[in-house]
């Protein structure tokens, strides 16, 4: 059974860079799938930041696309997220997720969540 | 500004039948088939309870269901139950420049 869990740290001070950690179990990240962060600010709504293919491509959102960088580490057990230049509006849950696909194809939809993990950027 | 419309509150009573509406353009629910609904309750993750505007993955309840008009899916819940009290939120492929959109979510209450 997959699962997902991130990691890193919970608080920021503005200005600063975010890190997370995706670590994948019961799966490889060399699976043809597309691996996602999505954030939640707290008492709104999903907002997809980006994807990494398994191959190490990569797709974004252009509202983030000068600050964010998604990365697969080398042991290929895991994934990474890196926001810089952080302010109050990053604050969120950060989310990641397995893209779900139907035999080669990526259905666009995300099937395995992690449960979460919230970063406050505060002074 | 989220790129699917949602409204923000629905409510029914137990047994009846509630439909949720997610309204996007001609870059994305209107051209593509990929439409995805999430439940999502508190302080849980989303969880995929439709893909493919109308595919249910493996041990979704047959009483949700997806469709699509034009701009428009939808996402009825038949046979209303408590359980389904949550947040449910859309989400399409886009070609307008962000891959993946969502919507601003919809609080489903269980009268």
């Amino acid at each position: 059974q997959v699962q997902l869990q991130e990691s890193g740290p919970g608080l920021l001070e503005p200005s600063g860079t975010l890190s997370l950690t995706c670590s994948v179990s019961g799966d490889s990240i060399s699976s043809l799938y597309y691996w996602s962060w999505i954030r939640q600010p707290p008492g709104k709504g999903l907002e997809w930041l980006g994807y990494i293919y398994y191959s190490g491509s990569t797709n974004y959102n252009p509202s983030l696309r000068d600050r964010v960088t998604i990365s697969i580490d080398t042991s290929k057990t895991s994934f990474s997220l890196r926001l810089t230049s952080v302010t109050a509006a990053d604050t969120a849950i950060y989310y990641c997720a397995r893209g779900l696909r139907s035999g080669d194809y990526f259905e666009h939809a995300f099937d395995i969540w992690g449960h979460g993990t919230l970063v406050t950027v505060s002074s | 500004q989220p790129a699917l419309a949602q409204p923000a509150s629905v409510s029914g009573s137990p047994g009846q039948s509630l439909t949720i509406s997610c309204t996007g353009t001609n870059y994305d629910i209107g051209t593509y088939n990929y439409v995805s609904w999430y439940q999502q309750y508190p302080g849980k993750a989303p969880r995929l309870i439709i893909y493919d505007v109308s595919d249910r993955p493996s041990g979704v309840s047959h009483r949700l269901s997806g469709s699509k008009s034009g701009n428009t899916a939808s996402l009825t819940i038949s046979g209303l139950q408590a359980e389904d009290e949550a947040d449910y939120y859309c989400s399409s492929y886009s070609s307008s420049g962000t891959l993946e959109v969502f919507g601003r979510g919809t609080k489903v209450t269980v009268l």
